[in-house]
């Protein structure tokens, strides 16, 4: 199956700082990815919809000038938590569908993960 | 509320044996439902997935099953095995968009 990777797999950083989390699909072209975040024991939470060479779509509540996105090519996704805060720490996980934005077909393949933890 | 429940939310079953999983949604239109193992620390990974019109698909000793009319659907796990240990996550397509269950977690002891 088609297969997305996130780098780094896991990030400690003291608050304040930026973090920088990438999303690869390796044997497909996504024009769109998605970036969720999730709790322990709790379910994914979407928190944007990234658009190659466009802006990328937030969720309601989610601050965009806090979790920037940026999708530079048909196949890289990056999002970068600015200025970090304890209450970042999360699991962020991104994901990618072969066959576009379109979600009526075919399976939404998920990245391995980011731990982010914010001392 | 959540537009998709699992139940139960946790549970422990001997190796070897078999369990189902519940997933009731409320999502609406309904488009696709699937059903994805998320290991511990990793991303989810999907096991099946199924529209309308289909009532049941395996995939090895994971059978899934959908009653569309009920919005409910079952993840069955046969001759469990301890690499099974994991959380089952039920998300249903609605609007171009997908809602999530919370997830069964599972733990297979020997």
């Amino acid at each position: 199956g088609a297969v997305v990777s996130q780098h780094p797999s896991r990030v400690i950083c003291k608050s304040g700082t930026s973090v920088k989390i990438e999303c690869r699909s390796l044997d497909f072209q996504a024009t769109t990815m998605f970036w969720y975040r999730q709790f322990p024991k709790q379910s994914l939470m979407l928190m944007a919809t990234s658009n190659e060479g466009s802006k990328a779509t937030y969720e309601q509540g989610v601050e965009k000038d806090k979790f920037l996105i940026n999708h530079a090519s048909l196949t890289l996704s990056t999002l970068t938590v600015t200025s970090a805060h304890p209450e970042d720490s999360s699991f962020y996980i991104c994901s990618a569908d072969p066959s576009g934005g379109d979600l009526s077909t075919n399976t939404q393949y998920f990245g391995p993960g980011t731990r982010l933890t914010v001392l | 509320k959540n537009q998709v429940e699992q139940s139960p939310q946790s549970l422990i079953i001997l190796e070897g044996k078999n369990c189902t999983l519940q997933c009731n949604y409320t999502v609406s239109p309904f488009s696709n439902l699937r059903w994805y193992k998320q290991d511990t620390g990793r991303g989810p990974v999907s096991l099946t997935i199924m529209t309308f019109s289909e009532n049941t698909k395996s995939n090895g000793r994971y059978t899934a099953t959908l009653d569309a009319d009920t919005k409910q659907s079952s993840l069955h796990i046969t001759a469990s095995q301890l690499s099974d240990s994991a959380s089952y996550i039920c998300v249903v397509k609605g609007n171009n968009r997908l809602a999530f269950g919370k997830g069964n977690q599972v733990v297979v002891i020997p």
